[in-house]
């Protein structure tokens, strides 16, 4: 069974960064999408950005100037990096592997989440 | 972007009835790149429905999924107790990946 695992600063400092570890057990990390998706309090899923095992990435434009998402191969986990944070970027993030085909996506495991909370 | 817009907002319904939620897409959306998720308090989002209209490993029968082009459904035919919570539709057809504002199903 694939689990995720999320790991990191439960609190950011404003304009500071925010990082994030997934970590993969019971499975390889490649031939799957891997993406960081967070919720907001009381509020909806954004999709942040993914990476696919080889390194290529696709993010959201809303963010993409502020992200870096990166693979370790070798450990089996992907992590975060979000610069500039203000109090909007409080909330749970997950991190959820992508399934794809050439005709088909969907996210079939998520992690657990972890609240990040911006404040000083 | 492809804009996912969920209705109802909230749906009061009990136990034994049928719940009906609709998805609709701001563009066109190839169904295999559709999806939805369940999601209780305090807990991740669990996927439902894949390509549309495929039920996901464990998902009891009473949750179907359909609709094509701008236009998607979630069934669930007899609500249990357990399947009050929030659904979220997803869309992948065009990036970036979106989701719709969810609906959440509450008990009357």
């Amino acid at each position: 069974q694939v689990q995720l695992q999320e790991s990191g600063p439960g609190l950011v400092r404003p304009s500071e960064t925010l990082s994030l570890i997934c970590s993969v057990s019971g499975g390889s990390i490649n031939h799957y999408y891997w993406s960081w998706i967070r919720q907001p309090p009381g509020k909806g899923l954004e999709w942040i950005g993914h990476i696919y095992y080889t390194g290529s990435t696709n993010y959201n434009p809303s963010l993409k100037s502020r992200v870096t998402i990166s693979v370790d191969t070798s450990e089996n986990q992907f992590s975060l990096r979000l610069t500039s944070v203000t109090a909007a970027d409080t909330a749970v993030y997950y991190c959820a592997r992508g399934f794809s085909t050439s005709w088909s996506f969907r996210f079939d495991y998520w992690g657990q989440g972890t609240l990040v909370t911006v404040s000083s | 972007e492809i804009v996912l817009t969920q209705s109802p907002g909230t749906l009061s319904l009990s136990p034994g009835e049928r719940a009906t939620l609709t998805c609709r897409a701001s563009q066109s959306v190839s169904s295999g790149y559709f999806a939805w998720y369940q999601q209780k308090p305090g807990q991740a989002p669990r996927l439902l429905i894949y390509d549309a209209s495929n039920r996901a490993t464990g998902i009891p029968d009473r949750f179907s999924g359909s609709g094509s082009g701008t236009d998607f459904t979630l069934t669930i035919s007899r609500l249990e107790p357990e399947d009050f919570a929030v659904y979220y539709c997803q869309q992948y057809g065009s990036s970036p990946l979106t989701f719709g504002g969810g609906t959440k199903v509450e008990s009357k």
